[in-house]
This record gives structure tokens, C-alpha cells and sequence, in this order.
């Protein structure tokens, strides 16, 4: 099973700033993550998919980079909406989530 | 409107059994491969289960294999999960979601899973 570690559990960040949240495969998956984002009670969100493209609708806030075992996600300015929790998914050898990342107000 | 609404969850008894459904509208389901994701209380996602487009296909997490048993009827559009010899370590919400394929500026594919549904929540105790 291809473990997902995400880093750090929780990232204080005060509105208008930049956060970059990151996430390790413990083998390559290549270009095959996704970034989705939870807000508490809620189903979770894509944001991104192929490690680097947004999906319909979101922001360009939002940007991903990484291959292979390193990935980052990178929110520009944060608004108060992006606050919530953000995982990670690797879907190159079946699926498994990191154990996510909760983006908090300083 | 996509969407895709869970039905079924509860309160269970340890060694119980609960079937859950998912249904799906706005979208033609039989193209879809489907997955079922959980979330115990105050924890991350982790995937369950996955079926395929024409239900020949099904794959598990070590933590539920031979317990519980993914399906899909495409006439129905619905997704079902039924779960048997339930434990408290399966107390979650369940959500299912949808796998679509995109490509990437290459023309590589990719995956993801694109649309969720607001899940139910499964408890199981004495």
C-alpha cells in the first residue's frame, strides 16, 4: 500500500497570506494525486487532480506542483472560505488518502 | 443537477449487518466507476471499496475485504454498499463518489474523484 504523509497536521495562517501544504508518497505515483478540501459537516472537494490542474470551478488561488513522491499544494491569498481541512490522494496504484492537513486562522 | 444522495445508515449492533445506497442523478451512471470512502468521527478519508462501470470489476481495502460487498444496479442508478459483521472500528460516515477520467495538457490520463455525495453516517454499538 502506497502510504501518503501530509505536512504539517495544522497550519496557522492569518487572511491574505500564502500557505503551501505538502504531501509525500512512500513510492512514486507519478503524476496521479488529487487535492481535495473539507469544511467541518461537509461531503470533501476536488481541487485539483494530475497533481497541477484545477478542477471546474476553482479558484486560482489554488495551485499544485509535484511528481514521483513530493507534492504541494499552494493557496495564493487566503481567503476566509479556504479555511478547512485539505487531503491529499494518490490513485496510481488504487486509492489512498494522506491523513490530512487543517488550514486554521491565525 | 449532478448529485449523488447516500440512504441507509444508523445505529447497529456489533456483528450486525447494514446496506447502504447511493443515488445518482444528472449524470449517465452506467459510465461511472464508483467508489465508497468513509470517515470515522474526527479523522481523515480512507477509501473502502470500488466497482467498475459494468459492475465486472470490484476491489476492497484490506480492512473490509470478505465483510462487506460493493454493487451497482445502472437501471436503478444506484451504488450499494452491504456490510456485514460490523465492528465499532467501522463507525464512519460513508460517502460515495464518483471516478471520473480527465486529461492532462499532454493528453495523459488521469483520475479523480469528482463528485461526492453528503454521506450517512453508520454507528455501530451496543
Amino acid at each position: 500500500e502506497i502510504v501518503m504523509t501530509q505536512s504539517p497536521a495544522t497550519l496557522s495562517v492569518s487572511p491574505g497570506e500564502r500557505a503551501t501544504l505538502s504531501c509525500r508518497a512512500s513510492q512514486s505515483v507519478r503524476s496521479n494525486l488529487a487535492w481535495y478540501q473539507q469544511k467541518p459537516g461537509q461531503a470533501p472537494r476536488l481541487l485539483i487532480y494530475g497533481a497541477s490542474t484545477r478542477a471546474t470551478g476553482i479558484t486560482a488561488r489554488f495551485s499544485g506542483s509535484g511528481s514521483g513522491t513530493e507534492f504541494t499544494l499552494t493557496i495564493s491569498s487566503l481567503q476566509s472560505e479556504d479555511f478547512a481541512v485539505y487531503y491529499c490522494q494518490q490513485y496510481n496504484n488504487w486509492w489512498t488518502f494522506g491523513q490530512g492537513t487543517k488550514v486554521e486562522i491565525k | 443537477e449532478v448529485q449523488l444522495v447516500e440512504s441507509g445508515g444508523g445505529l447497529v449492533q456489533p456483528g450486525g449487518s447494514l446496506r447502504l445506497s447511493c443515488a445518482a442523478s444528472g449524470f449517465t451512471f452506467s459510465s461511472y466507476w464508483m467508489h465508497w470512502v468513509r470517515q470515522a468521527p474526527g479523522k481523515g478519508l480512507v477509501w473502502v471499496s470500488r466497482i467498475n462501470s459494468d459492475e465486472s470489476s470490484t476491489n476492497y481495502a484490506d480492512s473490509v475485504k470478505g465483510r462487506f460487498t460493493i454493487s451497482r444496479d445502472n437501471a436503478k442508478k444506484t451504488l450499494y454498499l452491504q456490510m456485514n459483521s460490523l465492528t465499532g472500528e467501522d463507525t464512519a460516515v460513508y460517502y460515495c463518489a464518483r471516478e471520473s477520467t480527465y486529461y492532462d495538457s499532454s493528453g495523459y490520463p488521469t483520475r479523480a474523484f469528482d463528485i461526492w455525495g453528503q454521506g450517512t453516517m453508520v454507528t455501530v454499538s451496543s
